[in-house]
């Protein structure tokens, strides 16, 4: 099973500012990574395919990038409606689809 | 409008079973494979098991956790996909998510599945 880690577990970051987030996986999983957003109270959403491809809709300021083992979705300038939770998942190697434990992006 | 409903979560005593709906529209739902996701109360995401299309033998694939426990399957003529949960334990507790799996092909017989589609979830407590 690929374990996905991801870092920091919270991140304290100022509207306007960028954000960036990290995501490892255990093995390589080359670019078949996603990222998602879930706010409170709500279902998440997807961000970001092929580790670098944006989900329809999504807006530019969310990017992916990374291959292989490290990976980094980078939030250009935090929107009041960016803070939330982030995960990261793999789709290389599977059964199981295994995601990471998340990213919370809090206000400063 | 694409759109995912998920309903029959509840309070379920441990052993007992509990099947699960989700009903789709606003899209072919055939044509996709279907998957579902839980999530423990204050914890992360949880892939639970897919099941492909019919084009993909419908074949299904389970986490470790639930294997033998947790069956999906579908409906396609109803546009319903199903999780029927046996032998539940007070570690299933957690909400469950429906969502539409994005097939994703990377090389020639290779592919995964992101979830671009997601319901609003439906709460199962297992407990006595």
């Amino acid at each position: 099973e690929i374990v996905m880690t991801q870092s920091p577990a919270t991140l304290s970051v100022s509207p306007g500012e960028r954000a960036t987030l990290s995501c490892r996986a255990s093995q390589s999983v080359s670019t078949n990574l996603a990222w998602y957003q879930q706010k409170p109270g709500q279902a998440p959403r997807l961000l970001v395919y092929g580790a670098s491809t944006r989900a329809t809709g999504i807006p530019a300021r969310f990017s992916g990038s990374g291959s292989g083992t490290e990976f980094t979705l980078t939030i250009s300038s935090l929107q009041s409606e960016d803070f939330a939770l982030y995960y990261c998942q793999q789709y290389y190697n599977w059964p199981p689809l295994t995601f990471g434990g998340g990213t919370k992006v809090e206000i400063k | 409008e694409v759109q995912l409903v998920e309903s029959g979560g509840g309070l379920v005593q441990p052993g007992r079973s509990r099947r699960l709906s989700c009903i789709a529209s606003g899209f072919a739902f055939g044509d996709y494979a279907m998957t579902w996701v839980r999530q423990a109360p204050g914890k992360g995401l949880e892939w639970v098991g897919v099941i492909r299309t019919k084009a993909y033998g419908g074949k299904t694939e389970y986490a470790a956790a639930v294997k033998g426990r947790f069956t999906i399957s579908r409906d396609d003529s109803k546009s319903i996909a199903y999780l029927q949960m046996n032998s539940l334990k007070t570690a299933d507790t957690a909400v469950y998510y429906c969502s539409r799996a994005h097939l994703l092909w990377f090389g020639e017989i290779y592919y995964g599945y992101a979830f671009d589609v997601w319901g609003q979830g439906t709460m199962v407590t297992v407990s006595s």
